[in-house]
């Protein structure tokens, strides 16, 4: 495998199921991102993580609770989701954060097309 | 907060034509991207502009950060049908000179041969 995958690509759930999202990358990054992105929305960001510690948390409910146990992997548990929160929800790495007047390249995984029942 | 507005929302055009797509914002950003995405993937990076007044091309791509940091362009030449994708920008803004991103909602481009 190379770049970023994710898993499942669909996943289909009820408002009482709990799911998680699997990221994993295989470029040696040490910035992982999640987004979410709805029809005719912006991609929005959600979490942050760099050396698998949470640096940005953009006021996501917490019915989405993001895990990063190593930095090739990142994961987000779903449970009691409604049905709003059906999107596409893309991974991404960098090799670091970007910064001021420096920006890391972010490296998009396919996808994961959640629909909540 | 701040907001991106990308135009157009989409485009069809002949094969061998020219595209022309921008975004605006009424906050000043340090950093434009331009990015593609294709059914069924993620968006794949184009071209990344640091610098007002910047022009980068990157093959038929050319992305032009504006000089009042406000807005940038991407233009594409000869358009074939591989072209075909929703277009985004995005900006980091200042002050903050964190690792936020704003996106535009994107261009939907269709090239018909």
């Amino acid at each position: 495998e190379t770049g970023v995958t994710q898993t499942p690509r669909h996943l289909v759930m009820g408002m009482t199921n709990k799911k998680s999202l699997k990221c994993e990358q295989h470029l040696g990054h040490n910035a992982m991102y999640w987004y979410k992105q709805s029809a005719k929305k912006p991609l929005e960001l959600m979490f942050v993580y760099s050396l698998e510690e949470r640096v940005e948390n953009n006021s996501v409910p917490s019915r989405f609770s993001p895990e990063c146990p190593n930095s090739s992997h990142l994961f987000l548990h779903l449970h009691t989701l409604q049905p709003e929160d059906s999107a596409l929800y893309l991974c991404a790495s960098s090799q670091d954060l970007p910064r001021l007047a420096a920006y890391n390249e972010q490296f998009f995984g396919p996808g994961t097309r959640l629909t909540v029942l | 907060g701040q907001q991106l507005n990308q135009s157009p929302q989409s485009m069809f055009i002949q094969e061998g034509e020219d595209v022309s797509m921008n975004c605006t914002s009424s906050s000043i950003f340090n950093t434009w991207l331009w990015y593609k995405q294709e059914p069924g993937e993620g968006p794949v990076l184009l071209i990344a502009l640091y610098k007002a007044g910047e022009l980068t091309s990157n093959g038929r791509l050319t992305a032009q950060f504006g000089i009042t940091r406000k807005d940038s362009f991407l233009n594409i030449s000869a358009s074939i049908p591989s072209d075909v994708g929703i277009y985004f920008c995005a900006g980091q803004f200042l002050p903050s000179g964190t690792y936020k991103y704003i996106f535009g909602t994107g261009t939907r481009l269709k090239v018909l041969a």
